[in-house]
C-alpha cells in the first residue's frame, strides 16, 4: 500500500524565516494534497498538485510536485504566528480515493 | 457557504457503550468520506460513500464499527461496545464527486472512551 513520509516532523522557526516541508511516497504520486490543521479543528484545504513540476502557490506558501522523485515540498516565505498548526500531505491512491495521508509536520513559529 | 459539520464536537462515554457520530456533508458533494486520528498517528480512512454505489469499507477495523448514509446526504457512523483504543478524532469529509476532487473536512468529533 502507498506510504507518505514527512519530513521533518516537527519544526520550531523564528518568525520571518523560510522554511520546508518534505512529503515523500513510496509508490507514484496520482495527485498531492496539502493540508493544515489547527488544534481541535479539521483539515484546512491548501492546495492539490496533480502534474509533475507542478507548483502553486497561495499567499507566501508554495508546494511543488516532483513526481520523478516521487515528492513534494511545501514552503512557507517569511513565516508567521498564523502559520503555526499541523501540515499534513495526503495522496490519491492510483487516481480513485479515499487519501493516504501522512503523519504530519508540526510546526511552531516563534517571535 | 456552509462547510462540512459534524456532531458532537466531543463525546465522552463509558467502555460498551455504543456511540453515533452525524456528518452532514457540503450540499451537492455525492462523495462522503470518515476518517480517524489517534494520537500520534496519522489520518486513518475508514470508510467511503459515493452516490449511490456499495460504499467502500475496507478501512474499517473491526465489525464493532458501522457507518450509512441517508438519502445521499447525512451519513451516521456508530460504534458498538466502544473499547478505549477506540478514543481519538473522527474526521467527516466530502467532495463533489470521487476521484480527483478535493475533499472538504468538517471539524471532527473528539470521542474519549473512559
Amino acid at each position: 500500500s502507498q506510504e507518505l513520509e514527512q519530513s521533518p516532523q516537527s519544526l520550531i522557526v523564528q518568525e520571518g524565516k523560510n522554511l520546508t516541508i518534505n512529503c515523500t511516497s513510496s509508490k507514484t504520486l496520482y495527485g498531492l494534497y496539502w493540508y493544515k490543521q489547527k488544534y481541535g479543528e479539521g483539515l484546512i484545504f491548501l492546495m492539490m498538485l496533480q502534474k509533475g513540476g507542478e507548483e502553486k502557490s497561495h499567499e507566501k506558501i508554495t508546494a511543488k510536485l516532483d513526481e520523478k522523485k516521487q515528492q513534494s515540498s511545501l514552503h512557507i516565505t517569511a513565516s508567521q504566528p498564523s502559520h503555526a498548526g499541523i501540515y499534513l500531505c495526503g495522496a490519491d491512491k492510483s487516481g480513485n480515493t479515499p487519501l493516504v495521508f501522512g503523519k504530519g509536520t508540526r510546526l511552531s513559529v516563534i517571535a | 457557504g456552509a462547510g462540512v459539520s459534524q456532531s458532537p464536537s466531543n463525546k465522552v462515554t463509558e467502555k460498551g457503550k455504543d456511540v453515533e457520530l452525524r456528518c452532514d456533508p457540503i450540499s451537492g458533494h455525492t462523495a462522503l468520506y470518515w476518517y480517524r486520528q489517534s494520537l500520534g498517528q496519522g489520518l486513518e480512512f475508514l470508510i467511503y460513500f459515493q452516490g449511490n454505489s456499495a460504499p467502500d469499507k475496507s478501512g474499517l477495523p473491526s465489525d464493532r464499527f458501522s457507518a450509512e448514509r441517508t438519502g445521499g446526504s447525512v451519513s451516521t457512523l456508530t460504534i458498538q461496545r466502544t473499547q478505549q483504543e477506540d478514543s481519538a478524532v473522527y474526521l467527516c469529509a466530502s467532495s463533489l464527486s470521487g476521484s480527483k476532487e478535493t475533499q472538504y473536512f468538517g471539524p471532527g468529533t473528539r470521542l474519549l472512551v473512559l
